[in-house]
């Protein structure tokens, strides 16, 4: 049983389409990570959100934590072919730290 | 800039033949994490380091996998014996400290048993 849920599992869309990919869960989370892994890498951290509701943008991502910091959102705008790779979110409860259950984008040139 | 380095990149071994993984960690990173991905999915945590001492083992199987960090420093994780279900990635991550600090992730070694 995987506590972070990630949807879509996979995504394949079209160059300067938009995207949002979701991580849910039943368990509150102190903060919350986005990681994004290319292909034969390791992953590599986005962003890091804390409060619940808050909301980054890092150029044309941006990133929610769900009110009551069970849940967030990647949105993408404009998606372009180096933003192919492996979405995966993290949330950390106490002293534990998950990973969720990825979301695997294709962008299309 | 520094970096998780790991070796091999990639392995190909036979079911029931030993396979050794190893990591060196950012400089002045305490914190050692151990991942195991599937492909495709997001990595699960097999072991945490906190300088030499083992923090959280609890998913590593433990009758065939083994992993130490006698220095604090550098780690090596090991198989034996290796099964076809083994074929993964293993990631080494370290952070400046525990759960909460940003995980920097070295490029994995990908294993393969036949």
């Amino acid at each position: 049983t995987q506590l972070l849920e990630q949807s879509p599992q996979f995504l394949s869309i079209q160059e300067g389409e938009n995207l949002t990919v979701y991580c849910n869960s039943s368990s509150v989370f102190s903060s919350l990570q986005w990681y994004r892994q290319e292909p034969g890498e390791g992953p590599v951290l986005l962003v890091t959100v804390v409060t619940g509701g808050e909301v980054k943008k890092l150029k044309r991502l941006t990133f929610q934590f769900g009110d009551a910091r069970k849940d967030s959102s990647l949105h993408i705008t404009a998606a372009q072919p180096g933003d192919t790779g492996l979405y995966l979110c993290a949330g950390i409860t106490g002293n534990q730290f998950y990973f969720g259950t990825g979301t695997s984008l294709t962008v299309i040139p | 800039e520094a970096e998780v380095a790991q070796s091999p990149r990639y392995k190909i071994t036979e079911k029931s033949q030993a396979v050794a993984f190893w990591c060196d960690p950012i400089s002045g990173h305490a914190t050692l994490y151990w991942y195991r991905q599937i492909l495709g999915q997001g990595p699960e945590l097999l072991v945490q380091f906190q300088d030499e001492s083992v923090v959280d083992d609890s998913q590593l199987p433990k009758d065939r996998f083994s992993a130490e960090r006698l220095k604090g420093v550098d780690s090596t994780l090991k198989i034996q014996p290796a099964e076809l279900g083994d074929s993964a990635m293993y990631l080494c991550a370290s952070s400046t400290r525990p759960i909460s600090g940003e995980q920097y992730f070295g490029p994995g070694t990908r294993l393969t048993v036949t």
